[in-house]
């Protein structure tokens, strides 16, 4: 089966940079990808790493490591529109596998 | 962008009838669609992966005879709850990857809320 592990909960103030780990348990791990959903909307896709390193999309960056079944999101430079909540997802065996999420609260 | 046009956003059941939920990829052809539910302030569990002219694959838990998945054309997905009861009300996405091109990006339509009195 999957498993995967995100903090439940991360405050910040407007203008910060935060980071949501999430490691991960699973078979056939083919890459990490991270999603927004604010509430009462559907998830949008922000981002995908399937090698190893960093990638880089405007102010969200993510970050896997394949030998520490770790990755994370960095969220720079805060907005408040940035509240939402944040789900790591494995790619396994050509299916999505979802954390439980992490909800960020941007604060003035 | 590639849509997924998912209908109807909002429905409200009485107990032991059926609901359809469908999902339309709107720009592509989506060989596959993922069927997830998510119940409030909760992860979104994978219920199902439906392939476009083939049987869906149910997760392990999911009652294939509850939550029926057809999967006719490319662009056009169906998932209905049958007989439904209170404890089915949850929030119900679908999802489909755009092309192998865009990183393994998934889009996913707008989400059904049922609710079953």
């Amino acid at each position: 089966g999957q498993s995967l592990e995100q903090p439940s909960e991360v405050t910040a103030v407007e203008g910060a940079i935060v980071q949501i780990n999430c490691t991960y348990q699973t078979s056939g791990f083919y890459g990490l990808s991270w999603y927004q959903q604010h509430d009462g909307g559907a998830p949008t896709f922000l981002s995908y790493n399937g090698l190893d390193g960093l990638e880089e999309t405007g102010r969200f960056s993510s970050f896997l490591s394949r030998s520490d079944s770790y990755g994370y999101l960095l969220l720079q430079e805060l907005q408040m529109k940035d509240s939402a909540s944040y789900f790591c997802a494995v790619h396994s065996f050509n299916k999505f596998y979802f954390g439980s999420g992490t909800k960020l609260n941007v604060k003035p | 962008g590639a849509v997924v046009s998912q209908h109807p956003s909002r429905v409200i059941c009485k107990s032991g009838t059926s609901v359809k939920i469908e999902c339309r990829s709107l720009d592509f052809q989506a060989t596959t669609m993922f069927w997830y539910r998510q119940f409030p302030k909760q992860s979104l569990m994978l219920m199902a992966t439906s392939n476009e002219g083939s049987k869906a694959t149910y997760e392990q838990g999911v009652e294939k005879d509850k939550f029926l998945i057809n999967h006719a054309s490319l662009t056009l997905s169906t998932l209905t709850v049958t007989s439904a009861h209170p404890e089915d009300s949850s929030f119900y996405i679908c999802s489909a990857r755009v092309s192998r091109q865009t990183n393994y990006g998934y889009t996913f339509g707008s989400g059904t809320r049922l609710t079953v009195v």
